[in-house]
């Protein structure tokens, strides 16, 4: 399996437009979350899916962003409008069974978002 | 209030030079500790997972071991292909309202000099 793939890998965009991120969990996996990264703040959970299906969407900073997941192999972030404060590196990862098993997640190698 | 500490921030060591990172953490129900790699541009890469007090786990030079308190990652005789910063993450029973998320401490950075 290639992993978790996410696009675009580098995204810069101005402030009050709209920013899409992409991600393609594992196959197989039932599990799909977005992470952002920063250094003040380091990994922060967003939301998470179970089944395709959004569990904790508590990590979500503002009414700006939406996640969606329209079926096991694709997941989207959505940033509209965008702020400068958006900037940072978003992560996708998944996994197989977490609450059940303690199975780990697999991470992507992330999207870094720069909003000028 | 459940959290992760990580110390500590950076770590340098020569080639060869052994040390130890901690991960002090406080949670309702721990139900895993994860230790993560992580190198610069990329995403995190699962190392460990450990479930119980006394509890350890290798891998080549790395060994992690877990306490009800804190987890530390031994790095034994290191190499410069070891140099990343190093995460720790906990998953509980009731966190954020919803059940076992991953809650990341900040990392250390380790560098290893040849």
């Amino acid at each position: 399996d290639a992993g978790v793939i996410q696009s675009p890998r580098h995204e810069v965009t101005e402030m009050g437009q709209e920013v899409t991120l992409r991600c393609k969990p594992i196959s197989g996996h039932d599990y799909l979350f977005w992470y952002r990264q920063t250094m003040m703040r380091g990994l922060e959970l967003l939301i998470y899916f179970n089944n395709n299906v959004p569990i904790d969407d508590s990590g979500m900073p503002e009414d700006r962003f939406s996640a969606k997941m329209p079926n096991a192999s694709f997941s989207t972030l959505k940033i509209q409008p965008s702020e400068p404060r958006d900037s940072a590196v978003y992560f996708c990862a998944s996994s197989f069974g977490f609450l059940k098993g303690y199975t780990e997640a697999f991470f992507g190698q992330g999207t870094r978002l720069t909003v000028v | 209030e459940d959290q992760v500490t990580q110390s500590p921030e950076a770590l340098r060591l020569q080639e060869g030079e052994s040390s130890s990172l901690n991960c002090s953490y406080t949670v309702s129900g721990l139900r895993g500790l994860f230790w993560y790699r992580q190198d610069p541009g990329k995403g995190p890469e699962f190392l460990f997972t450990l479930y119980s007090a006394g509890e350890e786990k290798e891998k080549e030079r790395l060994k992690a071991t877990l306490t009800k308190k804190e987890s530390f990652l031994h790095i034994t005789a290191p190499k410069p292909e070891d140099s990343a910063t190093y995460l720790c993450a906990v998953q509980g029973e009731y966190l954020r309202g919803s059940q076992g998320n991953l809650i990341f401490g900040k990392g250390t950075k380790l560098s290893v000099k040849p």
